[in-house]
């Protein structure tokens, strides 16, 4: 079936530091997705990426989808303590009766 | 404020027994999700449901069980066909279609099996 592959499954990093975090899919992708869960929290939304080569930012996180709608990444600049946590990527399978698939995640850790 | 609630936070069973995991969300959302995290494992997916009164099996469905009789209420049943429960549930609920619209997670419950 489907498979999201994500890499690396950890990272550590010094704060200041930037980090980035690859998604890649044996399919093509309807969209992707992408979380953040907190240690002890839960997965929480983070933004939505539609359109081939589209790239979106939230402050000093970037996120960019593949030409080819196989493949994302997110890449965080001048990491802080407050991006501690792991962030996940999700596609859709494609479909009303699909549903998201998630890569296993990548499990941040920032040294003050 | 609109949301999805799971309970109870912390969960202990001992072997044979089944527990069900209450999940409600109040956001008016037509599709709830049950997932299960394992260290290392991501969130793997056990059952879903997009309209009351049905639901379709995930990867993992085998030893659990599900309702849909309110499309606020999505409870999951851990029968003691599973042979290892202890984990980290979670519950999701998000606008049907399409994947336009992220999930929105409940705090989830931590099953311990003892």
């Amino acid at each position: 079936g489907q498979q999201v592959m994500q890499i690396p499954q950890y990272q550590h990093v010094q704060e200041g530091e930037d980090f980035t975090t690859y998604c890649n899919s044996s399919t093509t992708l309807s969209n992707i997705q992408w979380y953040k869960q907190r240690p002890g929290g839960h997965p929480v939304f983070l933004i939505q990426l539609v359109k081939s080569g589209e790239v979106k930012k939230q402050k000093r996180l970037t996120f960019q989808f593949g030409e080819a709608k196989k493949n994302s990444s997110l890449h965080i600049t001048a990491t802080q303590t407050t991006d501690v946590g792991t962030y996940f990527c999700a596609g859709w399978d494609g479909g009303s009766q699909g549903n998201l698939i998630f890569g296993k995640g990548t499990k941040l850790s920032v040294k003050p | 404020d609109g949301g999805i609630t799971q309970s109870p936070k912390y969960l202990f069973r001992k072997e044979g027994q089944n527990v069900t995991l209450s999940c409600e969300q109040n956001l008016n959302h037509d599709a709830m999700y049950w997932y299960r995290q394992d260290p290392g494992q991501g969130l793997r997916l056990i059952y879903y449901s997009q309209i009351v009164n049905d639901f379709q099996k995930g990867d993992i469905a085998e030893g659990y069980s599900v309702s849909r009789e309110k499309k606020e209420s999505f409870p999951l049943t851990v029968t003691s066909a599973q042979k290892n429960p202890t984990a980290f549930y979670l519950c999701a609920s998000s606008v049907i279609g399409t994947g336009d619209y992220g999930y929105t997670f409940g705090s989830g419950t931590r099953l311990t099996v003892v």
